[in-house]
């Protein structure tokens, strides 16, 4: 039972890339979400996903897409890369139900040059 | 929509005495708080949490006390030691059951 797991963990992109940050969930959760955490900050929903088929904007949604791709797979896309997404980006999931425990992924950390 | 504030941002404290963070939230709608560990370097994790229809709630040395007329709820950790040491997430929840967080505190645990 690995989790919450996230690829990569850590890349360098030049301003202007694009990528595609990786999730997966073994735990059969509904709901999947992505945070960024910058210093001083604390955790910032970027997106979520209260079941599968469905995704809605959080936070800070901009510059960002998202895919939902099964129940068990959520993925994070940067179309084009700027330096203000250097961040630690968190993938997690839980039921869904409330007052349930999310569990995070590892982090991935972004630097973007 | 719902706004937590977490204070304070930094907390430094001797080992063996207590720590206490408190949190303040703006909806009072807001029915579920919990609070994650962060280690340096890892992932958040659950350590405790507490619903609005209860007061207190406590795990070893561990306790979450909800005033829910004031709107603020606390973190108290007795008997601090080393691994204590982490930065620690309040959250409340919005009108959607999604929480929103506390920008943290850093405990450090002095020797």
């Amino acid at each position: 039972n690995a989790g919450v797991t996230q690829t990569p963990k850590f890349q360098v992109l030049k301003t202007g890339q694009s990528m595609t940050l990786q999730c997966a969930q073994d735990m059969n959760h509904n709901s999947m979400y992505w945070y960024r955490q910058d210093p001083g900050m604390g955790l910032r929903l970027i997106y979520y996903s209260a079941s599968e088929g469905t995704t809605d904007k959080g936070e800070v949604p901009n510059g960002y897409n998202v895919s939902r791709l099964n129940k068990r797979e959520f993925s994070l896309r940067l179309e084009s890369a700027a330096p203000s997404q250097t961040s630690v980006y968190f993938c997690a999931s839980s039921t869904g139900s409330f007052g349930n425990t999310i569990y995070f992924g590892e982090g991935s950390w972004l630097t973007v040059v | 929509g719902e706004n937590v504030e977490q204070h304070p941002s930094t907390l430094s404290v001797q080992e063996g005495d207590s720590a206490v963070i408190k949190c303040t939230y703006s909806d009072s709608a807001s029915n579920y708080f919990p609070w994650y560990k962060q280690e340096l370097g890892k992932r958040p994790q659950l350590i405790i949490d507490i619903r609005s229809n209860v007061g207190e709630k406590k795990d070893q040395r561990i306790a979450v006390t909800l005033n829910k007329t004031a709107k603020h709820f606390s973190l108290h950790i007795t008997e601090t030691q080393p691994e204590d040491s982490a930065v620690y997430f309040c959250a409340g929840t919005d009108s959607n059951y999604q929480l929103i967080w506390g920008a943290g505190t850093k405990l450090i645990i002095k020797p």
